[in-house]
């Protein structure tokens, strides 16, 4: 199996942009999908990003994902940063078996 | 509108047991895989087990095998965990979720989640 690893916290300003990496720690990044999951503070997770950049319809196109070989990782950006983006972001995705989920991203927007 | 919901949490004593229960609604149930997702305190989401839509497929966290079972009623729409010798670690907010298997494999829909808490 393999892990994912986010960044424990950013931060940022409303109307900025900000970028979470989600790293993969052993095989391609580009083997399996990518998605991206927002929690509010005492809601349950929402995708805001499938198959590593489509979004939902109702997601803004303020959020946009990508991944990148070179660094084996995925990026979730937000851009015009607004004070309702501010929650836990969490990448995910899987093996032939499972779900992997990265340890989450708590972004402030202050 | 697709709805989860989720119920039987609550206190238990280590190596105690409780069954969960996911109500679902709003889509064809046995058109989709299932799981439960749980998160501990203040911690992140882990997947704990999956079922396909008729239960020949089914898969389990490591932490959890020989614990936990998953099954599911697709007459009744509704989606089982049967916990078992339940641990201090398993306390934690469990999740129901729609999965998604396309291109890609992931949660589209979560329920709100029911609370187990596992103490003496």
């Amino acid at each position: 199996n393999f892990m994912l690893t986010q960044p424990h916290s950013v931060s940022e300003s409303p109307g900025k942009t900000v970028t979470i990496s989600c790293t993969r720690s052993s095989g391609s990044i580009a083997s399996n999908y990518v998605q991206w999951y927002q929690q509010r503070p005492g809601s349950s997770p929402t995708t805001v990003i499938y198959e590593n950049n489509q979004r939902p319809s109702g997601v803004p196109d303020r959020f946009s994902g990508s991944i990148d070989s070179s660094s084996n990782s995925a990026s979730l950006t937000i851009s015009g940063l607004k004070t309702e983006d501010e929650s836990d972001y969490y990448c995910q995705s899987y093996d032939s078996n499972n779900w992997v989920f990265g340890g989450g991203t708590k972004l402030t927007v202050l | 509108e697709v709805q989860l919901v989720e119920s039987g949490g609550g206190v238990v004593r280590p190596g105690g047991s409780l069954r969960l229960s996911c109500a679902a609604s709003g889509f064809t149930f046995d058109d989709y895989a299932m799981s439960w997702v749980r998160q501990a305190p203040g911690k992140g989401l882990e997947w704990v087990s999956g079922i396909n839509w008729n239960g020949g497929n089914i898969g389990y966290v490591d932490s959890v095998k020989g614990r936990f079972t998953i099954s599911r009623d697709n007459a009744k729409n509704s989606l089982y965990l049967q916990m078992n010798s339940l641990r201090a670690e398993d306390t934690a907010l469990y999740y129901c979720a729609r999965e998604t298997r396309g291109r890609s494999w992931y949660a589209d829909y979560w329920g709100q989640g029911t609370l187990v808490t596992v103490s003496s």
